[in-house]
């Protein structure tokens, strides 16, 4: 099993450009979550999943969108990137919210705004 | 509202040393905390969870509702125990909290 995978693992991008990052997964994990990792900022939740079809907001959704068409995918979009948006992006996925459920995590993506 | 508080950003000690990273939670229902670890260049991953009760890698992490802690303790300190620490707050369904994360830095 490749457990959670990200595409792309870098990108840069200009202000204004548009891009999806691509999480996936192949643990038939029910949730799955999108992160950004900020220097002296630790983790904060973008947006999450609890299931196909379904999304919801986290602690910083703003200038981001999400979709779970499938099961096993979770993608993030950038419509019009800002330098703040500069990050490393990490997706998780765990099998529900039962007690001691773990988070198990893909290897990230840096994202750089110029 | 949930929060985690690691209060030191940065924690060094000698490699045999005793070494506890704090982390304090605020939180009104019955909490699951956990502590993930990413090495360096490596993904984040699960160290310990409080319900498992568990000791890895010599790490051991007890819940003290009282205090509203959950330390990560380990007695002997070993230089690839250099790491970042996050701790984490099972909450909402499907909402998890993270503190700000502890640097680690075991010297030889």
């Amino acid at each position: 099993n490749a457990g959670v995978t990200q595409t792309p693992k870098f990108r840069v991008l200009k202000t204004g450009q548009s891009m999806t990052l691509l999480c996936a997964q192949d643990m038939n994990h029910e949730y799955m979550y999108w992160y950004r990792q900020d220097p002296g900022m630790g983790l904060r939740l973008i947006h999450y999943s609890v299931g196909e079809g379904t999304t919801a907001k986290g602690e910083v959704p703003d200038g981001y969108n999400v979709s779970r068409l499938k099961k096993q995918n979770f993608l993030l979009g950038l419509e019009s990137a800002a330098p703040s948006q500069t990050s490393v992006y990490f997706c998780a996925s765990s099998s529900g919210v039962g007690r001691g459920e773990t988070q198990y995590f893909g290897p990230g993506t840096r994202l750089l705004v110029l | 509202a949930q929060r985690v508080t690691q209060p030191e950003k940065l924690l060094s000690v000698f490699k045999g040393a005793p070494v506890e990273l704090k982390c304090n939670y605020s939180y009104s229902g019955s909490p699951e905390l956990f502590w993930y670890v990413q090495y360096s260049r490596q993904r984040l991953q699960l160290l310990l969870r409080h319900i498992s009760r568990e000791s890895i890698k010599g790490f051991t992490a007890d819940l003290n509702k009282g205090e509203t802690s959950f330390h990560l303790k380990k007695p002997f300190a070993q230089e690839e125990d250099s790491a970042m620490y996050y701790c984490a707050l099972n909450a909402n369904a499907g909402k998890s909290t993270f503190g700000d994360g502890t640097t680690l830095t075991v010297k030889p």
